[in-house]
């Protein structure tokens, strides 16, 4: 299976450690994206990669979160002093292409529970 | 700030019956993209259609097809002759074409009865 990847599938947390979530993106692709979506809602757009650079990041994305891209391959996500609020199942999405309308392919989330 | 609005949390269709989705959305750009993703229970999103704002004609796909209305800033998904495969969260996202964040509508389930 070359689709996008994401690991853990599920996380549980207490409340005040650190967390990091693993993306893998379809091999060839540029561009990579990270969501989060809380229950009964649609995913909400936190940043984004072209290649290895970070080029867009959402309001929502607060200082204890972090995004790399080493090498334009892999992507982690790391959310330092978890909250409460922060438990919601994080997405990653990838895809190929230089404009706003090339297609994102989607991994299967890692579902986030902080106790 | 653009938004965009899924007027109906619930909908559902009898197999082999045909249903429409609802979404406006609120821009004053004129040029991006609008996007229909559906995400089955337990299972990723996946694409179902995409229309460019820049062209007039309704995309489609098999027996998925769009309504899209620029001045009324609507894009309804009409899915023909539903199958019990079509059962899944839909959910509506805009794209501009000078930004990388899309955004996504809240989502509507839709149930099919066989």
């Amino acid at each position: 299976d070359t689709g996008v990847s994401q690991n853990p599938r599920h996380k549980i947390t207490k409340r005040g450690q650190n967390v990091t979530f693993r993306c893998d993106p379809i091999s060839e692709h540029n561009r990579l994206y990270w969501y989060r979506q809380t229950l009964g809602q649609g995913p909400e757009f936190l940043t984004y990669f072209q290649n290895e650079a970070q080029l867009e990041k959402s309001r929502l994305l607060s200082d204890r979160f972090s995004a790399e891209r080493p090498k334009g391959s892999f992507s982690t996500l790391e959310i330092q002093r978890t909250e409460q609020g922060d438990s919601a199942m994080y997405l990653c999405a990838s895809s190929l292409g230089s404009g706003s309308g090339d297609e994102q392919y989607f991994g299967p989330g890692t579902r986030l529970t902080v106790t | 700030a653009q938004t965009v609005t899924q007027s109906q949390p619930e909908m559902s269709v009898q197999e082999a019956e045909t249903v429409t989705l609802s979404c406006t959305y609120d821009t004053s750009e004129s040029d991006y993209y609008l996007f229909w993703y559906k995400q089955p229970p337990s299972r990723q999103m996946i694409l179902v259609i995409r229309q460019e704002a820049y062209k007039q004609q309704n995309a489609t796909e098999n027996r998925f097809s769009v309504n899209f209305q620029k001045a009324a800033k609507s894009f309804s998904l009409k899915i023909s002759d539903s199958q019990l495969g079509d059962a899944a969260m839909y959910f509506c996202a805009y794209r501009s074409a000078r930004r990388n964040d899309m955004r996504f509508g809240a989502g509507t389930r839709l149930t099919v009865k066989p």
